[in-house]
């Protein structure tokens, strides 16, 4: 079965540069949600997006932005890139139905800022 | 309870126990409780949704029970086996169908042959 997609699984970025993380959704799901999980810390909830229109936001820095694609994928936008933002980035999609259908994560993409 | 709250943090057991681990939410305005598995180097995988008081949900020898007065979840695993080692990650949403889910840290569940 198509699971959520992820790109890229790692990236290497310098402080200050830009990085762009991918999500390719379930076919069918279109709801997308993006955690953020640093080291040694639980999973952040950063925005989430429905039928292509934001939908709900967490704690994601004026530095990142995202959008959710007439395909249903999602991609985030990091700009002016910091060591902290270091960690493995989770995107996930579910059936529309809010916070009463499970989620199905993608494999991550791990962030590491030099 | 401001926050969604895991306790142990960490647990050890040999394979045969059985244990159960507890997850602690906020009360009010209380929308839906989930419980993931989470294997190392692999993507969490959901194992329950919860929405009702007093729901009591089962999958295999794992099994959850959720008291949404009082704001806690606990999920049982009977037999332990070493392939149930993973960290195992509640999430509770408020706010209605618009609301987002915050996670707890997780209870890393380690089972001894």
């Amino acid at each position: 079965a198509a699971g959520v997609i992820q790109s890229p699984r790692h990236l290497i970025k310098e402080k200050r540069e830009t990085a762009t993380l991918k999500c390719y959704p379930i076919p069918r799901h279109d709801t997308v949600y993006w955690y953020q999980q640093g080291p040694g810390q639980d999973p952040q909830f950063l925005i989430s997006f429905y039928e292509k229109m934001q939908s709900d936001k967490g704690s994601i820095p004026d530095r990142f932005s995202a959008q959710q694609f007439s395909d249903y994928h999602s991609e985030l936008n990091m700009s002016s890139l910091e060591l902290g933002d270091s960690a493995l980035y989770f995107c996930a999609s579910s059936h529309p139905g809010g916070p009463r259908e499970k989620l199905f994560f993608g494999s991550g993409t791990q962030l590491s800022v030099l | 309870i401001l926050n969604v709250e895991q306790s142990p943090q960490s647990l050890h057991v040999q394979e045969g126990d059985s244990t159960n681990f507890t997850c602690s939410f906020p009360s009010s305005n209380f929308y839906a409780l989930h419980w993931y598995r989470w294997e190392t180097a692999k993507s969490p995988e959901a194992l329950f949704v919860m929405t009702l008081n007093g729901d009591e949900k089962k999958k295999g020898r794992i099994s959850a029970t959720l008291n949404t007065k009082e704001g806690y979840s606990y999920l049982y695993i009977k037999g332990s086996q070493p392939e149930d080692s993973a960290t195992y990650l509640c999430a509770s949403s408020t706010g209605g169908s618009q609301g987002n889910l915050i996670f707890g840290k997780g209870t890393k569940l380690s089972v001894k042959p």
